[in-house]
């Protein structure tokens, strides 16, 4: 157990939907890590924050948009869903200033769009 | 652009040696990572090269060469529960900024009776 919580494991929505994704990281850790893994797919990074506030951005699509509340959990929120956003949806959290730089993963959110 | 090259699919047998390569190109480096991810399920770090040469963690070892933008993760005596995806990965960011990662595609190792 990582200590990274995710919510929901598993959602199943339709094409046009909009879902939101859930990740209290670790506690301590200031820094939360939001990835997308497509099937037989490596990890892509999709944004980072940081004590509430952005600090890295990777390939986001517009319709995908994120934010970390004041109690440091995060949400992944995903709109006007396609087939191809259906994958595993990680979110993993850092402590600030580990020399490994490790990121402690969640068990990740699985969305299917039909 | 940013990529990390791995072999996609490794076959070995238990007791023997395998290494996994990776071949990166980023923008920024600050360290190549490991991780082990086995059947979807939530990657796990295995080790971390800042400097070149070898890093030695029980069954697993680590090697890099900054200079040929180059890794390898090597596993020993291998056992069936090795079975799994493993991604190298490059730190693209370092201490209080970000510790985000680049993963490569990911190797998928395949360890056989």
């Amino acid at each position: 157990d990582s200590g990274v919580t995710q919510t929901p494991k598993h959602l199943i929505t339709a094409t046009g939907q909009r879902v939101t994704l859930r990740c209290s990281p670790r506690s301590g850790d200031l820094s939360v890590y939001w990835y997308q893994q497509s099937l037989d797919q490596g990890l892509q990074f999709l944004i980072q924050y940081y004590n509430g506030e952005e600090r890295a951005k990777g390939n986001i699509l517009e319709r995908f948009s994120a934010q970390q509340f004041p109690d440091l959990h995060s949400e992944l929120n995903l709109s006007s869903l396609e087939l191809g956003d259906s994958a595993l949806y990680f979110c993993a959290s850092s402590e600030q200033g580990a020399p490994t730089g490790e990121l402690f993963f969640g068990e990740g959110s699985r969305l299917t769009v039909l | 652009g940013q990529s990390l090259e791995q072999p996609s699919e490794v076959t070995a047998v238990e007791g023997a040696i395998v290494q996994i390569n990776c071949t990166y190109q980023t923008s920024g480096f600050y360290g190549l990572s490991w991780y082990q991810q086995h059947d979807g399920g939530a990657p796990t770090f295995l080790s971390y090269n800042a400097l070149d040469g070898l890093e030695e963690t029980g069954r697993f070892s680590s090697f890099l060469s900054r200079s040929d933008s180059y890794g390898y993760l090597l596993l020993q005596e291998l056992q069936m529960k090795d079975s799994a995806s493993y991604f190298c990965a490059v730190r693209d960011g370092y201490g209080g900024a970000t510790n985000k990662l680049i993963f490569g595609t990911g190797t998928l190792l395949a360890v056989q009776p």
